[in-house]
């Protein structure tokens, strides 16, 4: 069964320093989606993306933050400038179509130090 | 906007005997529904929707819940608890409109005692 995949599974970074999160949705989905947990938390909204650009961004989707489909096939997020509470477990989903199920990857806990 | 409340923090079950998640939910049209399981440090699996049709939504592991308009609740719901069945249940929603992107509830931890 086709699955979202993501890297790495658990990042430590300093605070101040650039962190890259990857993404492999599913390969014939078109919307995507970042979302994060806080420590078992409720499941937050980042941003979503659609026909290569963002269709909806959170308040928390700051300019600190950013998406990118580089290559058909990869998407990522990338946190410019670390911050001690963006210490999270931040989710990728991925789906095909309107009305279909979001599908999400197993997370990439990141730890801000 | 959409809004999700999961009223209860935890859910405490014996094993074998029925067990119910409760939700209930807000959007401005027409509601699509999920419930979604998440396991220790694993990722959200998606365990059924309603999107239309049947009030009663059969989804994995003999999950199922009930749409109910009129209470705009989405209740999740098992005959019969297993151990197995301990962990974090979320209820979910997002409108027919939109990039459609999911609101979450708060999740509810659910405990099967044996």
């Amino acid at each position: 069964e086709p699955e979202v995949t993501q890297t790495p599974s658990h990042q430590v970074t300093q605070m101040g320093q650039e962190v890259i999160l990857r993404c492999v949705p599913i390969s014939n989905h078109l919307y995507f989606y970042w979302y994060r947990q806080i420590l078992g938390q409720k499941v937050e909204f980042l941003v979503s993306f659609y026909n290569n650009e963002i269709s909806e961004k959170s308040e928390i989707f700051d300019d600190q933050f950013s998406v990118e489909r580089p290559d058909g096939s990869n998407f990522t997020l990338k946190i410019r400038s670390t911050k001690l509470e963006d210490s999270a477990m931040y989710f990728c989903a991925s789906m095909r179509g309107s009305g279909n199920t979001i599908y999400f990857g197993e997370g990439s806990w990141l730890t801000v130090v | 906007a959409q809004s999700v409340a999961q009223p209860e923090d935890q859910v405490n079950v014996a094993e074998g005997n029925p067990l119910t998640v409760k939700c209930t939910y807000s959007v401005s049209g027409n509601p699509y529904l999920f419930w979604y399981v998440q396991y220790p440090n694993r990722g959200l699996q998606f365990l059924l929707k309603y999107i239309t049709g049947d009030n009663l939504v059969k989804g994995s592991y003999g999950f199922e819940a009930e749409f109910n308009k009129s209470q705009t609740s989405f209740h999740l719901k098992k005959p019969s608890a297993l151990v197995s069945d301990s962990a974090l249940y979320f209820c979910a929603v997002r409108d027919d409109r939109g990039f459609q992107k999911l609101v979450f509830g708060t999740g509810t931890r659910l405990l099967v005692s044996p």
